[in-house]
């Protein structure tokens, strides 16, 4: 039972172009969405995470978009780097419970 | 500096055997996590713990057990190891107030033959 959807597996962009991956949740009770970055022989570790009383949060070259109505969330990587190659993660938590639900991954690879 | 750590990195084990993999986290953490990371699936919980004595089912808990005995360690027993459990394993600890980032560690990649 997959409670949080990403798309798409993989995606290959040009250095400074922006790719856009999407993760589409359906447990309403969800508030805390973060999302994580993986490179290889590494753990994931927290990129950005937003909670659904905004729309759009950025923090540098990162931004989650945000839409409460669709069940739907986004991160949009800006002027994209070869050192931005690794797997995205996003997750989806209810406060209070800690525990994390995870999409499937995306393997992104920025080309020079 | 704080860190989670576990080991072995890597480990291979035959089919029926049992396995323990250790996690280890000087973060003082509250909250303690296993995944197993496979390709296709994304990361699936297996067991996590809000505190010593603590331990909770997951996702994909069959043929797991973990123990929490103390705040800094979570080992995850496999009972009998089967072939379906071939994996990379992730420990991760978060803190019981404040945010809800969970640090990761490195990962033991386990091969079950």
């Amino acid at each position: 039972q997959q409670q949080v959807k990403q798309s798409p597996q993989s995606l290959i962009v040009q250095k400074g172009g922006i790719p856009i991956i999407n993760c589409a949740y359906e447990n309403t009770a969800f508030d805390y969405f973060p999302w994580y970055q993986q490179f290889p022989g590494k753990g994931p570790a927290l990129l950005i995470a937003i909670r659904p009383d905004v729309s759009e949060k950025k923090e540098g070259r990162f931004t989650i978009s945000f839409n409460k109505s669709a069940k739907q969330f986004s991160l949009h990587i800006m002027d994209s780097q070869p050192g931005d190659s690794a797997t995205y993660f996003c997750a989806a938590s209810i406060t209070g419970f800690q525990k994390l639900v995870f999409g499937t991954g995306t393997r992104l690879l920025v080309s020079p | 500096d704080a860190e989670i750590t576990q080991s072995p990195r890597h480990k291979i084990t035959e089919t029926g055997r049992q396995v323990t993999l250790a996690c280890h986290q000087t973060w003082n953490h509250n909250n303690m996590f296993w995944y197993r990371q496979d390709l296709g699936h994304g990361l699936r919980l297996i067991h996590y713990s809000y505190g010593v004595q603590d331990t909770n089912k997951g996702e994909v808990s069959d043929g797991y057990s973990v123990s929490r005995s103390n705040t800094e360690d979570l080992p995850l027993t496999l009972e009998s190891a089967a072939s379906s459990q071939t994996s990379v394993y992730f420990c991760a600890s978060s803190a019981r107030t404040g945010g809800y980032e969970q640090f990761f560690g490195p990962g033991t990649r386990l091969t079950v033959l």
